[in-house]
């Protein structure tokens, strides 16, 4: 959907190491989001951006951090894995306004040993 | 902030029945509200939004939904359920000069031949 495309699709690690996940999108939409999805718990948000190098946290934003120097790609790294951040994580952008929907990637199944 | 909640975490229904997904929310403002539906493995996909339009919302594959301001709900519903129906349901509100969304925890719905 709006061309997003997350990398890597699947990934295992160990707790401890850090990890980046990546999110590219083609439809040079302004505004980028990191979900992460747990059972129960719906979407919930990591971090966004509003620009280049503007970013800013969300509601779950403690041992993640997000940077974004071109408009197409919004990483995300979890500086520290642990078994917690075990999740799916979900890249979305859109386009500026409050009444726009979110277009999303398929998704990186993170799994933290 | 705002908050969605959505009542029933699994909803079955026989194919061809009607389906009713609920949704309510919590806005001091007049609300931007969006539903979307996961199938398995997938990101999300938009079936509908609201932007104050109109009250009755019509959206991809039959499913409509209607904002009730008095009650604060915006549920959605379909009149003949199918198999391909089958997924989980998601309602969001988006708040503030960057379009953040708050989801609600989902609703699966499985329907029965």
């Amino acid at each position: 959907d709006a061309g997003i495309t997350q990398s890597p699709r699947h990934k295992v690690t160990e707790t401890g190491t850090p990890v980046t996940l990546r999110c590219h999108q083609t439809e040079n939409h302004r505004y980028m989001y990191w979900y992460r999805q747990d059972p129960g718990h719906g979407l919930r948000l990591i971090h966004y951006s509003y620009g280049v190098k503007d970013t800013d946290k969300g509601e779950v934003s403690d041992g993640y951090s997000v940077s974004r120097s071109k408009t197409e790609d919004f990483l995300l790294t979890l500086e520290s894995a642990t078994s917690s951040q075990t999740s799916v994580y979900f890249c979305a952008t859109s386009l500026r306004g409050s009444n726009q929907p979110q277009h999303f990637g398929d998704g990186t199944r993170l799994s933290i040993l | 902030a705002q908050s969605v909640t959505q009542l029933g975490s699994h909803v079955s229904v026989s194919e061809g029945a009607l389906v009713l997904l609920r949704c309510n929310y919590s806005s001091s403002v007049p609300p931007y509200l969006f539903w979307y539906v996961q199938y398995p493995n997938q990101g999300l996909q938009l079936l509908l939004k609201y932007t104050s339009a109109a009250t009755l919302v019509k959206g991809i594959n039959d499913f409509e939904a209607e904002f009730k301001k008095s009650e604060t709900s915006f549920h959605l519903t379909k009149p003949s359920a199918h198999m391909s129906d089958a997924a989980e349901y998601f309602c969001a509100v988006s708040e503030g000069n960057f379009n953040k969304f708050y989801f609600g925890s989902g609703t699966k719905l499985n329907v029965k031949p």
